[in-house]
């Protein structure tokens, strides 16, 4: 079965680094384009950033353009967030996401999250 | 960036009740419209894709309606494990974007 699981979250001062990585497993990781989503505490969902299947193509949420940058490594059946420059607004539990099939699309599996505390 | 609207915020309902979830794009977004459930402290859940197909494994007491910029999320009756949050998302463009939420509670 489809399996994302998240790690590298944690507590961070603002204007520092992170980076976050999904592993992912059963099915096969090259053939799909990839998310991030986010949610802050008590709050709604929050479209990210997504990544092509083959790594060439990104899009980001405006809130994030130019401090977050996804990528993936389909040897390693893993997609990456590295977050710059964050803010206390970046809290959050993190999400990666399968998209269904377009490459902007429906989220068919989510991981369980990995949650980015930015605090002083 | 298209505004997802959904309404109500928060409904009260009881077991065996039709339960009813609007959800309004700013722009028209074809039926390029997903639904998810979320419980407290977990992840998402898929439920429906292009405004009314039902993703696989999920009961068919729920369905999902529209067009355009109007859509609905129906659940037939109501069962104790659908408490919860549930969210629309458009796909026509980006950045995607998704609802505010309906939180669904026992009356």
């Amino acid at each position: 079965q489809v399996q994302l699981v998240e790690s590298g979250g944690g507590v961070v001062q603002p204007r520092t680094s992170l980076r976050l990585s999904c592993a992912a497993s059963g099915f096969t990781f090259s053939n799909y384009p990839m998310h991030w989503v986010r949610q802050a505490p008590g709050k709604g969902l929050d479209w990210v950033a997504v990544i092509s299947s083959d790594g060439n193509t990104k899009y980001y949420a405006d809130s994030v353009q130019g401090r977050f940058t996804i990528s993936r490594d389909n040897s390693r059946n893993t997609v990456y967030l590295q977050m710059n420059s964050l803010r206390a607004e970046d809290t959050a539990v993190f999400y990666c996401a399968r998209d269904r099939v377009r490459g902007y699309d429906a989220f068919d599996n989510w991981g369980q999250g990995t949650m980015v505390t930015v605090s002083s | 960036d298209i505004q997802m609207t959904q309404s109500p915020s928060t409904l009260s309902a009881s077991v065996g009740d039709r339960v009813t979830i609007t959800c309004r794009a700013s722009q028209s977004i074809s039926g390029w419209l997903a639904w998810y459930q979320q419980k407290p402290g977990k992840a998402p859940k898929f439920l429906i894709y292009d405004a009314s197909n039902l993703e696989s494994g999920v009961p068919s007491r729920f369905s999902g309606s529209g067009s355009g910029t109007d859509f609905t999320l129906t659940i037939s009756s109501l069962q104790p494990d659908d408490f919860a949050t549930y969210y629309c998302q458009q796909y026509d463009s980006f950045p995607l974007t998704f609802g505010g939420g309906t939180k669904v509670e026992i009356k």
